[in-house]
């Protein structure tokens, strides 16, 4: 069972424009959401968090949303630059488990 | 500061044999986890360390095995290889906070990218 899921498994975006990345998950344990970005031969690179605590965090170009009765959280990266294209994980963990529950992944592909 | 290594990078082995990888985390880091990569799958759980201990576990066979040493080092074992645990490993770190309670922030290494033939 997979509970956390990223519906897209890619997504085209042009330069300049927003990148809108989605996840959505089951489990109502989940209280600490992250998105991870990886780029070939290397492992994730975290890029930012939201606390079941908050609907929104900021990060200079990248805002990360949370919809608690929607069970979904989305990613936008604005404006979307050629070396934001990489694939794009959702994870999530719960209270008191330290493990985290990965999606399947986005790959993101910026055109020039 | 280093950020989080594994050895080796890329390891062919046969079936039936066994494989044991290294991380290292970032200095200061007590808490390690271990999560295997395969295309479709994303990152599955493996297992999560912290002073010396296993905290908690994925779910995998008893084949897949690891150990934390007394300077948070980790490696991790898989016995009897199949087919099928070709896959890219992936070790992370993290910071626990004064309760024992985790940073959910975790920092990958490169991975381990296993072979199996």
């Amino acid at each position: 069972d997979q509970q956390v899921k990223q519906n897209s498994p890619s997504l085209s975006v042009q330069e300049g424009r927003i990148s809108i990345l989605n996840c959505d998950y089951t489990n109502s344990m989940f209280d600490y959401f992250l998105w991870y970005k990886k780029y070939p031969a290397e492992g994730p690179t975290f890029l930012i968090s939201i606390s079941s605590i908050k609907d929104k965090n900021e990060d200079g170009r990248f805002t990360v949303f949370l919809n608690k009765s929607a069970k979904h959280l989305s990613l936008h990266i604005v404006p979307s630059q050629p070396g934001d294209s990489a694939v794009y994980f959702c994870a999530a963990s719960a209270r008191g488990n330290e493990k985290l529950t990965f999606g399947t992944g986005t790959r993101l592909t910026i055109i020039p | 500061k280093a950020g989080v290594t594994q050895t080796p990078r890329y390891l062919i082995k046969t079936r039936g044999q066994q494989v044991t990888l290294s991380c290292s985390p970032i200095s200061g880091h007590r808490s390690v986890s271990w999560y295997q990569q395969t295309p479709g799958q994303g990152l599955q759980f493996l297992f999560e360390y912290f002073s010396e201990t296993q905290r908690n576990k994925g779910n995998f066979p008893g084949r897949f095995s690891g150990r934390q040493f007394s300077n948070s080092r980790s490696e991790m074992n898989v016995s009897t290889l199949e087919l099928g645990d070709s896959a890219l490993y992936l070790c992370a770190s993290s910071l626990v906070g004064r309760k024992g309670t985790i940073n959910y922030e975790q920092y990958f290494g490169p991975g381990t990218r296993l072979t199996v033939t």
